[in-house]
């Protein structure tokens, strides 16, 4: 597609209950980037993918996250038993490489509230 | 670990006024630099970049000089429009061949007609 799609833009959960989130990134690019960002904080790393493989998951806050992708296209983060504490907009960035020096395009993000 | 740091907003000017939003980063070695800018409603993109010290970056009118010596990449704009009102990042990436960016908290910008 023309840029990076998430969906859902927003979503309401209750705590305890799992949440996933997509994220489809620009057609042919082979890198792809989780964030996070609290209210009032800067964007927190969580996780990037190279193709279908994450080189690095060291900013998963916990085990209760998890992500994957598939055909080097979409992705899905998981948070199972939510807590108000994962409260955040969530967003996506894909490149065509994975070199930050290109820049990322990002998504609009989901905006997750667990209540 | 890397850290960037940027003032603190909500900035709110006129039209056709300077602007500077400062940021300052740490980091080993030698970061490149980046602004990017997220306009209402849509998604963070790319402002400008440096990828060593004393580059310059420049688009849109805005221009940030890497400045290894006072560990700076401050953002300017010599006359500021409405459609400038977005919120600004700045972010740095570690070039140790890890693809992740450190980001600032952001600083929203709104421009008064």
């Amino acid at each position: 597609g023309a840029g990076v799609s998430q969906s859902p833009s927003n979503k309401v959960t209750e705590k305890g209950k799992d949440v996933e989130l997509r994220c489809d990134p620009i057609s042919g690019h082979t890198a792809l980037y989780w964030y996070r960002q609290r209210l009032g904080q800067g964007l927190e790393f969580l996780i990037y993918f190279q193709g279908n493989s994450a080189p690095d998951k060291s900013g998963l806050p916990s085990d209760r996250f998890s992500a994957e992708r598939t055909g080097e296209s979409v992705s899905t983060l998981t948070i199972q038993r939510t807590q108000q504490e994962d409260s955040a907009v969530y967003l996506c960035a894909s490149s065509l490489e994975a070199d930050s020096s290109l820049g990322y395009t990002f998504g609009s993000g989901t905006r997750l509230t667990v209540v | 670990g890397d850290s960037v740091t940027q003032m603190e907003g909500p900035v709110t000017l006129s039209e056709e006024a300077f602007l500077t939003i400062n940021c300052t980063y740490t980091a080993t070695g030698y970061p490149s630099l980046f602004w990017y800018v997220q306009y209402p409603g849509e998604g963070l993109q790319l402002l400008l970049k440096a990828t060593k010290a004393d580059d310059k970056g420049s688009n849109k009118g805005f221009e940030a000089t890497y400045r290894k010596e006072t560990t700076s990449f401050h953002l300017e704009k010599g006359s500021v429009q409405v459609s400038d009102s977005a919120v600004y990042f700045c972010a740095l990436s570690d070039n140790f061949g890890n693809e992740k960016l450190t980001f600032g908290t952001g600083t929203r910008l709104t421009i008064i007609p």
